[in-house]
């Protein structure tokens, strides 16, 4: 079982439509849960991080995380055409060590 | 403002040959982490540095490969005798705290081995 699961999509939906990704990991110990935004060919662009089981919001992002159910969710409201991109998660044991654990992204179009 | 830096964009290497990539982080960073992205495979971890320091290297290939970020100047992730094989995106990342958490990337650098 790998330690980070994400579906790859792809994902299509209209625009305006609520988008919801999601990724299970199998590793109680990670501690802090993030999504990134990847455009083709560019760098991971940080959306939210959390620590804590719960919901953040952000804008039009809302990052939630479930802790006893190993889940973590990144909902889109009100998506554009310019959210089309890969989304990242990806989550680490906090302390001293600096490894990020990523899902393989789930690449998201947004179609007008 | 300027974000996590790095240089070049692209890198043409022959077999054979040493690559030199440069990730200059963010101001106020004091945290930096290599990643490997492979087309169609995810962000992998090699390396986690502080300056003069390497804190975790467990993601590091055990030969040919090598980082160091100094106490002046950019981190430098070196290849040496480049293989097809090593043809990759990587990326550079900092932080302002350890840990890996909110880590912000540069726009990394495309290796292609021919």
């Amino acid at each position: 079982q790998k330690e980070v699961e994400q579906d790859p999509g792809p994902l299509s939906v209209p625009e305006g439509a609520i988008v919801s990704l999601n990724c299970t990991y199998s590793n109680s110990a990670f501690q802090y849960f993030m999504w990134y935004r990847q455009y083709s060919r560019k760098g991971p662009e940080l959306l939210m991080y959390t620590y804590s089981s719960g919901n953040k919001e952000d804008g039009r992002f809302t990052a939630q995380v479930d802790k006893s159910s190993k889940y973590i969710s990144l909902f889109i409201r009100d998506s554009q055409p310019s959210d089309s991109a890969t989304y990242l998660c990806a989550m680490n044991y906090g302390g001293s060590q600096g490894n990020l654990i990523f899902g393989k992204g789930t690449k998201l179009s947004v179609k007008p | 403002n300027a974000g996590v830096m790095q240089n070049p964009r692209h890198l043409v290497r022959r077999r054979g040959q040493e690559a030199r990539l440069r990730c200059s982080p963010m101001k106020g960073h004091s945290h930096v982490y290599w990643y490997r992205q492979l087309p169609e495979e995810g962000l992998k971890f090699m390396v986690y540095l502080q300056k003069e320091n390497i804190i975790d290297e467990s993601g590091m290939p055990k030969e040919r490969f090598s980082a160091e970020f100094p106490k002046e100047g950019p981190s430098i992730l070196r290849i040496q005798q480049v293989v097809r094989g090593d043809s990759a995106a990587y990326f550079c990342a900092s932080s302002r705290s350890g840990g890996g958490t909110e880590a912000f990337f540069g726009q990394g650098t495309r290796l292609t081995v021919v």
